[in-house]
């Protein structure tokens, strides 16, 4: 167990509707990623956040937006859903330092989505 | 650009095999950090080691172990006596020292079945 919650584990919508997926990190980690698993597209990293502020875009769609709250739990949430968008979510955290790429990041269980 | 290749895309080996998952990258950073994490069935991913650019020393943790070769952007992951438990995808991954992030970069993984 990473320490990483998400919320739900499995999400059945129809095309056009709205989801919401939710993330808490560990215990005391700052940071939260959100990447998107699909079977053409492998492992994508989509947004970070870093202490409640977006640190860093990567390929997230303007479809899909993200925010993390006071208490450091983050969403996803996805609009407008069209099947591709069928993928796993995984949201990771780690613990948040001003230094780049020397952290570990933990993965939640993720979030499977099917959009029918 | 930064480039994660793994380009065994399935390998099938027998119980008590020893096997080799190869890990290729690019990157121009000169401080960077590589990754694997394993993927098993159940879906989730579990972070097994994390190896720094300036430390090319060999890491052995029971039946696993990582060779790390700068001259040639590799950083392999073998097991020895693999089980059935062992049966997953793995994933190699990079995250660079530029930048405000500490964005994955990961390669398509490697799906390896252990029969018993």
């Amino acid at each position: 167990d990473s320490g990483v919650t998400q919320t739900p584990k499995h999400l059945i919508t129809a095309t056009g509707q709205r989801v919401t997926l939710r993330c808490s990190p560990r215990s005391g980690d700052l940071s939260v990623y959100w990447y998107q698993q699909s079977l053409d597209q492998g492992l994508q990293f989509l947004i970070q956040y870093y202490n409640g502020e977006e640190r860093a875009k990567g390929n997230i769609l303007e479809r899909f937006s993200a925010q993390q709250f006071p208490d450091l739990h983050s969403e996803l949430n996805l609009s407008s859903l069209e099947l591709g968008d069928s993928a796993l979510y995984f949201c990771a955290s780690s613990v948040g330092l001003r230094v780049s790429g020397t952290e570990t990041q933990y993965f939640g269980p993720g979030t499977r989505l099917l959009v029918l | 650009a930064q480039k994660v290749t793994q380009a065994q895309t399935e390998i099938s080996v027998v119980e008590k095999e020893d096997v080799t998952l190869d890990c290729v990258y690019e990157t121009r950073d000169t401080t960077y950090y590589l990754f694997w994490y394993k993927q098993p069935p159940s879906g989730e991913l579990v972070f097994l080691i994390r190896r720094n650019s300036f430390d090319e020393q060999n890491e052995i943790s029971g039946r696993y172990s990582w060779n790390f070769q700068k001259s040639t952007s590799s950083f392999n992951f073998t097991i020895t006596a693999s089980q059935v438990v062992d049966s997953a995808v793995y994933f190699c991954a990079l995250s660079g020292r530029g930048g405000a992030t500490n964005k994955l970069i990961f390669g398509t993984g490697t799906l390896l079945a252990v029969q018993p």
